[in-house]
């Protein structure tokens, strides 16, 4: 069965400071790939995906995240955080097309930017 | 952008009752779903559909049943409440055309007292 582990619950950075959310994710073959960032009271946005070729995916508000078959990671970055960062952020996977985009979710990492 | 509604938006409910959360969306996607989001869990998957007249169970289904009587709409309902279920419900929508984003409602919370 596939999973997908998000190993930090929490993370503190300091506005303007660059940021790394870790995934890890296990599956048999090639899944499709997803960051998806929640604000307080509402519900999840996507940031961005990957599917297949360059494994450096470029997303909403310059967010990136690389994908690394060799170490079953999609970790996401930014160089430069602000405060309105603050939220939570999901990593998720989805079989591709057999799976009907029925996605599996990470525990979520909460990230806290401070001033 | 797809919208999905969902209401109510806070429930409070009493062991035992009967509950019924209601989503719509308005972009004609074939696929429904219904996640729980509990801290130290992240959301995990309750029902799903892949259109009108059809339910699949999802990886936590038990104490909850699906209804998708139209394209747009897609029910879940707590037939017994138990605080074990007090948690924040989403509805979430997607097309099987080759994209595998997903768009989620705003969610329910609700309390089973």
């Amino acid at each position: 069965a596939q999973s997908v582990t998000q190993p930090d619950a929490r993370v503190t950075v300091s506005e303007g400071a660059s940021l790394q959310l870790r995934c890890k994710y296990s599956y048999s073959a090639t899944p499709y790939l997803f960051w998806y960032v929640q604000y307080p009271r509402q519900g999840l946005q996507l940031l961005l995906k990957y599917y297949s070729g360059d494994p450096v995916v470029q997303g909403v508000n310059s967010f990136e995240a690389e994908f690394s078959k060799s170490n079953s990671s999609f970790h996401l970055q930014k160089a430069s955080v602000h405060w309105s960062d603050s939220a939570v952020y999901f990593c998720a996977l989805s079989m591709g097309s057999s799976g009907y985009n029925k996605l599996t979710f990470g525990k979520g990492t909460v990230l806290l930017v401070s001033p | 952008e797809a919208a999905v509604t969902q209401s109510p938006r806070n429930k409070v409910a009493v062991t035992g009752g009967k509950v019924t959360l209601s989503c719509n969306q308005t972009n004609n996607h074939n696929n429904m779903y219904w996640y729980r989001q509990d801290t130290g869990h992240g959301l995990r998957l309750i029902h799903y559909s892949y259109g009108a007249g059809s339910t699949e169970k999802g990886d936590i289904p038990d104490g909850y049943k699906a209804s998708r009587p139209s394209q747009e709409n897609f029910s879940l309902i707590l037939e017994l409440a138990t605080p074990s279920q007090t948690s924040v419900y989403f509805c979430a929508s997607g097309d099987n055309r080759g994209n595998e984003r997903l768009f989620f409602g705003h969610g329910t919370k609700l309390s089973v007292l």
